[in-house]
This record gives structure tokens, C-alpha cells and sequence, in this order.
């Protein structure tokens, strides 16, 4: 049973271009969080998901921003347009449920940089 | 003032010795977790704790639901056990995780 899959492991993008993160949960695992790591800052909530809808989008940027849970395949996490400060390591976990006592499993993470 | 505050920033510690690091939070939670990161890698989760302890080899969690405060401890200190650990909290009152900004832990041989 395969844990938490992210890819790619790194990314380069210039400024102005997309990124694209993939992030597929643990077999079973129905519901997916989203986190940035901004060089020396600790973790920050940005997304919360289920298949096919968003819960809590309160930690993630307005604009540029987006994240998906689609019934089939991965979820994704989407910068348009990234800029420099954009570069961070993005995680993700999935949990089973969204019980609160549900225990959470990281992914690797995705060190993403914009040059 | 953060909602998780973790102590010491950063430790170092010869192999063998026994190392605490601590956690407080200022929120109503769910659940405790301990992570750790080594550099350039992924987080890897130690303990989920809602009360009491937890063991699992030379590493042991206590929390303090009173007091918000959590505990880990790692016996018998080795290189390997070099890494970031942090303290992330579950809110009761939602789906967000809140993070400590971690404690740098260094063994040395």
C-alpha cells in the first residue's frame, strides 16, 4: 500500500508560468489537505478537499490559486502565473475520513522554483 | 503570537543523550501531531495523540490537555534521529491543522 504520492518531486518555472502539483492520496483515502512551506516558515494550511469538492479553501491565495479533487485521478494544485515568492515546498496529506481524530499522511512534497 | 509554539528552535545533542522537545498551543484541538522532516525530505508522521502518552521505540509523546502542552522525547539519541520535528495541533472547531515552525535537532557522534 503505497503511502502518500507526490509529483513531481521538484519544479522549475520561469515567472509568469503555470505549475502544476499532483498529489495522490493514500488507497482509500477520500480526503486531501494542501500545505506551503515558505523557506524558513513553518507549515501553513492552504486547502482542504474531498472527491470533487473543496471544504475549505481559507488558507490559499485569492488569486492564481486552485485546487481540484476530481472523482478520478489525483488532486491537483495549480499556480497560474507563479512569481517569485511562489517558491515554497508544497504538501499534501490525505486522511480516510475528516473525522477530526483521523490520523493524517504526508506526501513528500513538491519543492517548486521560480526563476 | 502563533497558535503552536515549539521549544527549543534548535538543539544539539551528543549521540546517546536524552533530548525533549516541547510544544504549546493556544487553540482548542482535536488531535496532537509530532512530525518529522529530515532536510530536502518529505514529513513523516511520529504520533497522533489526543491524550496521555504514546511509545513506539525510543520515542515516546505525552500531551496535556489542561496545561495545552505536548512532550517528545527521544531516548538514546542517534545521528540518524537528526531532523525537524514539529508539533502540528488539529482545530476542534474545523478542518485546519495549525504547525509549530519546527525544532532543528542535530545528534552528533
Amino acid at each position: 500500500n503505497a503511502g502518500v504520492m507526490q509529483n513531481p518531486r521538484h519544479l522549475v518555472r520561469r515567472r509568469g508560468q503555470e505549475a502544476r502539483l499532483r498529489c495522490s492520496p493514500m488507497k482509500g483515502h477520500s480526503h486531501v489537505y494542501w500545505y506551503r512551506q515558505l523557506p524558513e516558515e513553518g507549515l501553513k494550511f492552504m486547502v482542504y478537499l474531498q472527491k470533487e469538492n473543496i471544504i475549505d479553501e481559507s488558507g490559499m491565495p485569492k488569486e492564481r490559486f486552485s485546487a481540484e479533487f476530481p472523482k478520478e485521478g489525483p488532486s491537483i494544485l495549480r499556480i497560474q502565473q507563479v512569481v517569485r515568492g511562489d517558491s515554497a515546498a508544497y504538501f499534501c496529506a490525505s486522511s480516510w475520513t475528516g473525522n477530526m481524530n483521523t490520523e493524517a499522511f504526508f506526501g513528500q512534497g513538491t519543492r517548486l522554483t521560480v526563476v | 503570537k502563533n497558535e503552536v509554539e515549539q521549544s527549543p528552535q534548535n538543539l544539539t545533542a551528543q549521540e546517546g543523550e536524552f533530548i525533549t522537545i516541547n510544544c504549546s498551543y493556544s487553540v482548542g484541538i482535536s488531535a496532537l501531531h509530532w512530525l518529522q522532516q529530515h532536510p530536502g525530505g518529505g514529513i513523516v508522521s511520529l504520533f497522533m495523540l489526543s491524550s496521555g502518552k504514546k511509545k513506539h521505540g525510543r520515542l515516546i509523546a505525552t500531551i496535556n490537555i489542561q496545561e495545552k502542552h505536548s512532550s517528545l522525547h527521544i531516548t538514546a539519541s542517534h545521528p540518524r534521529d537528526s531532523a525537524v520535528y514539529i508539533c502540528a495541533v488539529r482545530s476542534n472547531t474545523g478542518n485546519q491543522f495549525y504547525f509549530g515552525t519546527g525544532t532543528s535537532l542535530t545528534v552528533i557522534p
